[in-house]
């Protein structure tokens, strides 16, 4: 069945690179998310990568995908204390409705 | 824009009352969703709509009712509340878009607690 997996909690240095990792199963997902959430918000969109690409890059952050492995990662450099939040792995599978699998979320605590 | 707004923040429900959490979208989008967000657990699909008038089934429906009556509004009904359902819940909408990555906006969210 379908299933996102990611590390429940990250603890970085401020100015240090944090990097997120999640894994999932459907290899037929078109689009890969990130969203990020803010203590007591909803989801933001950070960031998302299609499927036929390897990297995305967009300011700070950047994405890589394996195929092979079914690997996403979400790169933050320069990680400040703005940058403490939940982050979301979702994968959208092909076809259908705009139906998104969610990971758990990993909690990423910066600290000075 | 407003965006998805949700009502209310916060709910406490005694076992086997009803209640209803509404959302919103000013957006004119045609998909809308219900999630909720458990601790350690990603969020799972209650209900979702592609359009007024048609709903159906997520991963978590039971216990749990939806109507789309227009484009904007797609309430949440919990018929009979039980502790299991304490949970954030978040409403969601997006276009439909042209292959595009159909982003997911999101509402700020409901926490409801049962006791």
């Amino acid at each position: 069945g379908e299933d996102v997996e990611q590390s429940l909690f990250l603890s970085v240095r401020e100015g240090d690179s944090s990097v997120i990792n999640c894994t999932y199963t459907d290899s037929s997902s078109t689009y890969l998310y990130w969203y990020k959430q803010e203590p007591g918000a909803g989801l933001q969109l950070l960031t998302y990568i299609f499927s036929n690409m390897d990297m995305k890059q967009d300011q700070r952050l950047t994405v890589l995908l394996n195929k092979k492995d079914k690997h996403l990662s979400l790169r933050i450099a320069d990680t400040q204390t703005g940058d403490s939040a939940i982050y979301f792995c979702a994968e959208k599978p092909s076809g259908g409705y705009n139906k998104l699998i969610f990971g758990a979320g990993t909690r990423l605590a910066v600290h000075p | 824009n407003a965006g998805v707004t949700q009502t209310p923040k916060f709910q406490v429900l005694k076992t086997g009352q009803s209640m209803t959490l509404q959302c919103a979208q000013d957006m004119n989008h045609e998909y809308m969703s219900w999630y909720r967000q458990d601790p350690g657990m990603g969020l799972r699909l209650i209900h979702y709509s592609v359009g007024a008038g048609i709903t159906d089934q997520g991963e978590v429906p039971n216990g749990y009712n939806v109507s789309r009556s227009t484009t904007e509004d797609f309430p949440l009904r919990l018929l009979s509340a039980a502790p299991s359902q304490t949970s954030v819940y978040f409403c969601a909408s997006s276009d439909q878009g042209t292959g595009s990555r159909r982003e997911q906006f999101f509402g700020p969210g409901t926490r409801l607690t049962v006791l």
